[in-house]
């Protein structure tokens, strides 16, 4: 049971706009920024949306983020069959002094 | 450009210590934090623990009883121990490097590729 809460699977025809949600308390979410790392079939994970909703250099800017109090959404625009992978959401927990992961999205491309 | 690689046995009995080291090439270990995130097959993250370059640690605190995590900047490696293993901690193990902004928020970036560690007698 992961202490952020992910679908654990989301999907989209090419082209399309896909949501991921990330729910979390405000021990985490609420207190601390979000992350979100992109794993694909094989491969670490990487990240791809940092401090909320910043993109390290190199992620395209279809990958886009937010957060709002206790819960953050990944939002994917035009998606192409490469993006196929597991998206994961992390943020620290000052309860736990750790961090917490979600349980991951499955994101496929039909 | 920063890379890391994990190295160690990839199998280790139950019971046992397992060790792992992470190599840091390309850029300095000072000014970082350095930890270790895992991930049973087919399953999500598990992050397990972190330190500073000056060796500050924070640790999982499901696993904190069992983990050690250790870092020499002088060979720009750090180093993972967990002890009493079970076929539980049966996992791909990444090393990351924490990185920051101005404002002190952190990430992991970059990711080693990962090691398969595997419990069993």
């Amino acid at each position: 049971q992961s202490v952020l809460t992910q679908p654990p699977s989301a999907s989209g025809t090419p082209g399309q706009r896909v949501t991921i949600s990330c729910s979390g308390s405000s021990s985490n979410i609420g207190s601390n920024s979000v992350n979100w790392y992109q794993q694909l079939p094989g491969m670490a994970p990487k990240v791809v949306i940092h401090s909320n909703n910043q993109r390290p250099s190199g992620v395209p800017d279809r990958f886009s983020a937010s957060k709002s109090g206790t819960s953050a959404s990944l939002a994917i625009s035009g998606i192409q069959s490469d993006d196929e992978a597991d998206f994961y959401c992390s943020s620290w927990d000052i309860s736990l002094n750790g961090w917490v992961f979600g349980g991951g999205t499955k994101l496929t491309v039909l | 450009q920063v890379q890391l690689q994990e190295s160690g046995p990839g199998l280790v009995k139950p019971s046992e210590t397992m060790s792992l080291t992470c190599s840091v090439s390309g850029g300095s270990m000072n000014g970082y934090f350095w930890g270790w995130v895992r991930q049973p097959a087919g399953q999500g993250l598990e992050w397990i623990g972190r330190i500073s370059s000056s060796g500050t640690t924070y640790y999982n605190p499901s696993l904190k009883s069992r983990v050690t995590v250790s870092v020499d900047t002088s060979k720009s490696q750090f180093s993972l121990k967990l002890s009493s293993v079970t076929a539980a901690d049966t996992a791909i193990y990444f090393c990351v490097r924490g990185d920051y902004d101005v404002g002190g928020r952190n990430w992991f970036d970059p990711w080693g590729q990962g090691t398969l560690v595997t419990v069993s007698s």
